[in-house]
């Protein structure tokens, strides 16, 4: 089955305390984003990822950082994180051609709870 | 300025009517995407339909379909035949030609039996 996999679903951790989550893809996607969901303010992005070893920063990168190791794999890091980061975090990707190239699948998500 | 602009915080729609959720954007790119994603309460992010800035014609996805309105920098969402099931949070975003996205704030649609 298609899909985009997040690891932790549920996470809550002390401030200061550095967290990964983790991102993985099965459909060879060449594009990977992460973006975080707080109410009244939609969806920001955080960083996306074009294809392995090429990351940019998104709308909300401050506090955050992110790799791509490898295709499938875009894990989000959290180095020291604070309670403002308390959030929905969504890992999102897209590749294909045509038609398929413009959707852009996500994961589950991730609630992150930072005290 | 804001990338996405949704005015609509909550709709409310009769079950088998017709409904426009409204959307503006702002980019200087010409070259862009448009998309409207649902969220149920289960909090997944489904992917409805998308819109080319330089398609000609409007996009569309069964009961969705995109008016899109290039002049007037808008990209509203027409659901038809509302059924119970619409209800959710739907979001417009926006693909720059970098690749960067943007999401609107949300409106949510609640479907009246």
């Amino acid at each position: 089955e298609a899909q985009v996999t997040q690891n932790p679903r549920y996470l809550i951790t002390v401030t200061g305390k550095k967290l990964t989550v983790t991102c993985s893809q099965n459909m060879n996607h060449e594009y990977m984003s992460w973006y975080r969901q707080d109410p009244g303010l939609g969806l920001r992005q955080i960083y996306y990822s074009m294809n392995v070893e090429v990351t940019d920063k998104g709308d909300v990168p401050e506090g955050y950082k992110v790799s791509r190791k490898e295709k499938r794999n875009f894990p989000l890091i959290l180095e020291s994180p604070s309670p403002n980061q308390t959030s929905l975090y969504f890992c999102a990707s897209k590749g294909g051609s045509g038609r398929a190239y413009n959707e852009q699948f996500f994961g589950p998500g991730t609630r992150l709870t930072v005290l | 300025a804001q990338k996405i602009t949704q005015t609509q915080p909550g709709m409310f729609v009769q079950e088998k009517e017709a409904v426009t959720l409204d959307c503006t954007y702002d980019t200087s790119d010409q070259s862009y995407g448009l998309f409207w994603y649902k969220q149920p309460s289960s909090g997944e992010m489904i992917f409805l339909i998308y819109q080319g800035s330089y398609d000609e014609q409007n996009a569309t996805e069964g009961r969705y379909s995109l008016n899109f309105q290039k002049a007037r920098k808008s990209a509203n969402l027409v659901i038809s035949a509302s059924q119970l099931g619409d209800s959710a949070m739907y979001f417009c975003a926006m693909r720059e030609a970098q690749n960067q996205f943007y999401f609107g704030t949300g409106t949510s649609l609640t479907v009246i039996p």
